[in-house]
This record gives structure tokens, C-alpha cells and sequence, in this order.
């Protein structure tokens, strides 16, 4: 069964320092989508992709976070600097795209834990 | 704006009893509602959907209804067992937008 596949499972570092995270959706599909969870939380969009374009980042604060989807593919998720509120759950979420196409499926996540 | 609520958690249960956990939406228009679920430690697996009024969404036992009279999506299940320990969150995506909104999500803990 196809599944999101997203990379480092877990990430500690400290604050100020650069960190990237990795997802590869599933294939074939058109709309990849960045999540955070905080602890306690339901997730929150922070930017949807149709294939490399960037169709929604209204809640990514660009001033430290940034993605691209260069190939319409996979996708990088960045922080420089990380700060200590940037510890959560970024999950990666894909799905075929258009119209009726609802069902979103994520990958299992990227801890982050900033010291 | 568009929102979802979910009743607090967490919300015990011993094996074998039946579950309710209780979901509303504010939303314009006709959203489609979900129902996710998060067990430890992984991301976010869909359980069960439904895209309009009336449907009944089901799926491994359980079940809820689109009650758009109520703005309501009532999760239920019959007989819960110790594997369906989780966080389950409610979700509505917009027909314009395709972006998901979640409840903030109801742990579930079910004792044997």
C-alpha cells in the first residue's frame, strides 16, 4: 500500500540552528500539504502545494520557515532559526487533488524537539 | 471563520462499552466531515468520511452521521476494545479551499 514517507523521524536541535525536513507523497499525487501539530493540539496548515506551486501559505511565518517543491514531487521543509515554540509535530499530508478528491493522507511525522 | 469542537478528553472506557465522542462545525456552505485518528507516536490515519447531509460515514465499527440541522458529526462506536486507545480528531475541509480543519482532538483510553 502506497504510504507519505517523511524523514527524520525525530530531530532535536538547538535554538538558532538551521533544520530541514523531508516528505516524498504518494505517487502521483498533485497536492502535498505541510502540517504542525502542537503537543495537545489538532494540526494546523502551514502551506499546500499543487504540484510545485504554492497555493496556500497564509500560516507559514516566512520570516524563519520556507518550502519548496522544486519537481512537483517531494518537498523540503525548512527553520533558520529555530526557536523554542517551533518544537512540535510537522506532518506531511498528500492527495490526488481536484475537485471531490477530499481524502488527505499523511505520513507519520517529524518530531521536533528544540533545546 | 470555519472551526470544530470536540468534547474534551480524555475519555475512559472499560472494554466492550459503548462510545460517543462528540463533534460540531462552524462552517459556510457544505464542508465534507472527517474523523481522523492519531495512535501514539504516527501521524494521522483516516477513519471514516461523509460529504454531505444525512451520510453516514463507517469504517472498523465505527460510525457517524452528518447532521447539518445540528452542525453536528458524532462519533460512535459499539463495543470499543483496548486497540482503539487513541486521540481521535474531527476534521471539515471546504469545497474551495481543500484545506483540513481540526478539532483539537479527544484522547481515548479503553481499559481491559
Amino acid at each position: 500500500e502506497a504510504e507519505v514517507a517523511q524523514s527524520p523521524r525525530y530531530k532535536i536541535t538547538e535554538k538558532s540552528q538551521a533544520v530541514a525536513f523531508w516528505c516524498d507523497p504518494i505517487s502521483g499525487h498533485a497536492t502535498l500539504y505541510w502540517y504542525r501539530q502542537i503537543l495537545g493540539q489538532g494540526p494546523e496548515l502551514l502551506v499546500q502545494f499543487q504540484d510545485e506551486s504554492v497555493v496556500d501559505d497564509s500560516q507559514l511565518p516566512k520570516d524563519r520557515f520556507s518550502a519548496e517543491r522544486l519537481k512537483g514531487v517531494d518537498s523540503t521543509l525548512k527553520i533558520q532559526p529555530a526557536e523554542l515554540g517551533d518544537s512540535a509535530m510537522y506532518l506531511c499530508a498528500s492527495s490526488s487533488g481536484g475537485r471531490g478528491a477530499y481524502e488527505q493522507y499523511f505520513g507519520p511525522g517529524t518530531r521536533l524537539t528544540v533545546t | 471563520g470555519d472551526s470544530v469542537t470536540q468534547m474534551e478528553g480524555p475519555v475512559t472506557l472499560s472494554e466492550e462499552a459503548f462510545l460517543t465522542i462528540n463533534c460540531t462545525y462552524t462552517a459556510t456552505g457544505y464542508p465534507s466531515l472527517f474523523w481522523y485518528v492519531q495512535y501514539p507516536g504516527e501521524g494521522l490515519q483516516l477513519l471514516l468520511k461523509a460529504t454531505k447531509a444525512d451520510d453516514k460515514g463507517s469504517n472498523k465499527g465505527f460510525e457517524a452521521t452528518y447532521r447539518k440541522e445540528t452542525t453536528s458529526f458524532h462519533l460512535e462506536k459499539g463495543s470499543v476494545q483496548v486497540s482503539d486507545s487513541a486521540v481521535y480528531f474531527c476534521a471539515l475541509i471546504r469545497d474551495s479551499s481543500y484545506k483540513l480543519i481540526f478539532g483539537s482532538g479527544t484522547r481515548l483510553l479503553v481499559r481491559p
